[in-house]
């Protein structure tokens, strides 16, 4: 079965910094991996999705992930944050052939300083 | 655009009761979910339904039922409602196959007094 580590509970950046956000996985095969975002009162958006192929995927509102195979890792990165950013982020990881398709992290909780 | 509703935001119910949470997706998707999320446990699957009449236990089923008499309509039963299940519940929906995203609803807060 598969599993996902998101290791910081909540990170803080200031306005404009770039931001990092940890996503470890655990899959004997190729996994599918995302990234979603939750805002405040509302239910899950899709960043980006890594199937397969370059393994940097481009998403929406500026961010980006790397798939690292060597060390079971998907993270995420924007260059520099905007205060709308402040959420929570769940990375996600599938399984080819899996009926019940995702597994969650836990979710890192993002607060964005002016 | 994909949409999923969720037909409460908000939900106050009683010890014992039987609860109804309804959700409707249009996008004529096969796969149906509900989760719970709680803080720091992140999301955690309940059940998941993958065609009509059809269905699958998740990680945490107890106390819970689900119906889907319809492709667009999932449903989940808490048969006799307890205050541990207060909580956030979503539901989700998706094509198929496995590598296909999962798209949500913004969620019901659900509250057992």
């Amino acid at each position: 079965a598969q599993s996902v580590t998101q290791p910081d509970i909540h990170i803080t950046v200031s306005e404009g910094a770039s931001l990092e956000l940890r996503c470890n996985y655990s899959y004997g095969a190729t996994p599918y991996l995302f990234w979603y975002v939750q805002s405040p009162g509302q239910g899950l958006q899709l960043l980006l999705k890594y199937f397969s192929g370059d393994t940097l995927v481009q998403g929406i509102k500026g961010f980006e992930a790397e798939f690292k195979r060597s060390q079971s890792s998907f993270n995420l990165r924007k260059p520099s944050v905007h205060w709308s950013d402040a959420a929570e982020y769940f990375c996600a990881v599938g399984a080819y052939g899996s009926a019940r398709q995702l597994t969650f992290g836990s979710g890192t909780q993002l607060t964005v300083l002016p | 655009d994909v949409k999923v509703t969720q037909s409460s935001r908000y939900l106050v119910k009683r010890t014992g009761e039987k609860v109804f949470l309804e959700c409707v997706q249009d996008m004529d998707h096969e796969n149906m979910f509900w989760y719970r999320q709680d803080p720091g446990l992140g999301l955690r699957l309940i059940y998941f339904s993958y065609d009509v009449k059809m269905k699958e236990k998740g990680d945490i089923p107890e106390g819970y039922s689900v119906s889907r008499e319809k492709k667009e309509r999932f449903s989940l039963i808490l048969e006799s409602a307890s205050t541990n299940q207060t909580s956030m519940y979503l539901c989700a929906s998706s094509l198929g196959q496995p590598n296909q995203p999962q798209h949500f609803g913004d969620g019901t807060r659900l509250s057992i007094l």
